[in-house]
């Protein structure tokens, strides 16, 4: 399977300013998703990263509040922009990985980004 | 709409007892279905999978057989471990390739 990092592994910011978060495939791949897990809580999708064009986003994530880079099939970014306090998540990237044939619907993820905002 | 229904934890077991993780899901046809174990501090790992009715996914003596007449995916093991402490998710793909997932159950295995 594909090896997925992360940068950074963790960051406290201030409330008010923007982080980015870089993923990065040791392979290419078609689809790369971006996922906030918060305390203890399961995963919800951000948006899908697409290649050469603007993200997805799912219902109640903005483009202003997390724009989304994918300038190649190996790379994408992630910025939380303005922070607040709620955003204090784990951040995680995943892709998916084609099969012999077509779509393998299996989903890898990075490490994650913990997250605090004060 | 498509969803996934875990039983709450967290579940504490003994080491070598019987694990049974309940699963069930709602959805439009026939998706495929995941298991996904995060041990501490650590991202997200496919632990296996199924994509048709009747299918066993097995990993590292975890099982899980895709049961569409009760819409079930239960995870199970004969035997856990101390090292199995983690938190499972049980996940559907939908039909725009999007992973839904359960709420997550942690299980905590005692010496």
């Amino acid at each position: 399977s594909a090896v997925i990092s992360q940068k950074p592994s963790r960051d406290i910011c201030q409330r008010g300013t923007s982080l980015t978060i870089q993923c990065q495939v040791d392979s290419q791949v078609t689809m790369m998703f971006w996922y906030r897990q918060q305390p203890g809580q399961s995963l919800t999708l951000i948006a899908t990263a697409n290649q050469g064009s603007e993200a997805t986003y799912e219902s109640g994530f903005v483009i202003d509040k997390f724009p989304i880079s994918r300038p190649n099939l190996t790379f994408s970014t992630l910025t939380v922009s303005n922070m607040s306090p709620e955003d204090s998540s784990i951040y995680l990237c995943s892709v998916e990985e084609m099969a012999d044939g077509g779509p393998s619907y299996e989903q890898y993820f990075g490490p994650g980004t913990r997250l605090t905002v004060t | 709409g498509n969803s996934v229904t875990q039983m709450e934890g967290p579940v504490t077991l003994s080491e070598e007892a019987f694990l049974t993780i309940n699963c069930t899901y709602t959805a439009t046809g026939y998706p495929s279905l995941f298991w996904y174990v995060q041990y501490p501090g650590e991202g997200l790992q496919l632990l296996l999978k199924a994509t048709k009715a009747d299918d066993k996914g097995s990993n590292k003596g975890f099982e899980a057989t895709y049961r569409k007449e009760t819409t079930s995916f239960h995870l199970e093991k004969g035997s856990v471990q101390v090292s199995d402490s983690a938190v499972y998710f049980c996940a559907l793909v939908d039909s725009s390739y999007k992973l839904i997932f359960g709420s997550g159950t942690r299980l905590l295995v005692r010496p």
